[in-house]
């Protein structure tokens, strides 16, 4: 079945480093692709998305490409701040299966010190 | 406007007891999906409602049961609880668009934690 694999952490960075999450993804159809993020104590909120390859997706200085030919959609931000210390979790949606049935990785925990 | 409403926050369980939880989605919203989410499993699916109807359900016993509102409003049930349903459980709620865009985006609730002894 359809599953997402996604780099295991912790990851611990220094504010103002590059950050990168690989997530690579197996998928029979054509999903939709996401990164949700989770702060502490809180439900998971939408980052970015994106639809079809080779849409890049980016909110708030995140940014992640659907590579198709790599199956992976790997988040990206130039320069971390401690405000972006939480959990990063990538998933799909299968175009052909239920709407609500996101398949979710791992997480990543991220840490990152001042 | 109000985001995923779920209540308890938190709640203590002893085995074997049955378990309520409840879901208010944003306004407007028709679909509701619940999640368990453990350290050891990650987050899994348990089940998605649709006007008032189960659409799709994951993996789990069955156990565990919901239901939808003619309001969309959801609660989920868990029976007979044992020592590993402790867990976050969370609501998310969307728009229900044409099923070919894929790009269905949720919105989750804060959880509610449950914790089994």
């Amino acid at each position: 079945g359809d599953s997402v694999t996604q780099m295991e952490g912790p990851v611990t960075l220094s504010e103002e480093a590059f950050l990168t999450i690989n997530c690579t993804y197996t998928a029979t159809g054509y999903p939709s692709l996401f990164w949700y993020v989770q702060y502490p104590g809180e439900g998971l909120q939408l980052l970015l998305k994106a639809t079809k390859a080779d849409d890049k997706g980016s909110n708030k200085g995140f940014e992640a490409t659907y590579r198709k030919e790599t199956t992976s959609f790997h988040l990206e931000k130039g320069s971390v701040q401690v405000s972006d210390s939480a959990v990063y979790f990538c998933a799909l949606s299968d175009r052909g299966g239920s709407q609500g049935n996101l398949i979710f990785g791992k997480g990543t925990k991220l840490s990152v010190k001042p | 406007k109000a985001g995923v409403t779920q209540t308890p926050r938190y709640l203590i369980k002893t085995r074997g007891q049955q378990v309520t939880l409840s879901c208010s989605p944003i306004s407007g919203h028709r679909s509701v999906s619940w999640y368990q989410q453990t350290p050891g499993q990650g987050l899994q699916f348990l089940f998605e409602y649709f006007s008032e109807t189960q659409r799709n359900k994951g993996n789990f016993p069955g156990r565990f049961s919901g239901r939808q509102f003619s309001n969309s409003r959801s609660e989920m049930n868990v029976s007979t609880l044992e020592l590993g349903d402790s867990a976050l459980y969370l609501c998310a709620s969307s728009l229900v668009g044409q099923r070919s865009s894929g790009a269905n985006v949720l919105t989750f609730g804060a959880g509610s934690r449950l914790t089994v002894l």
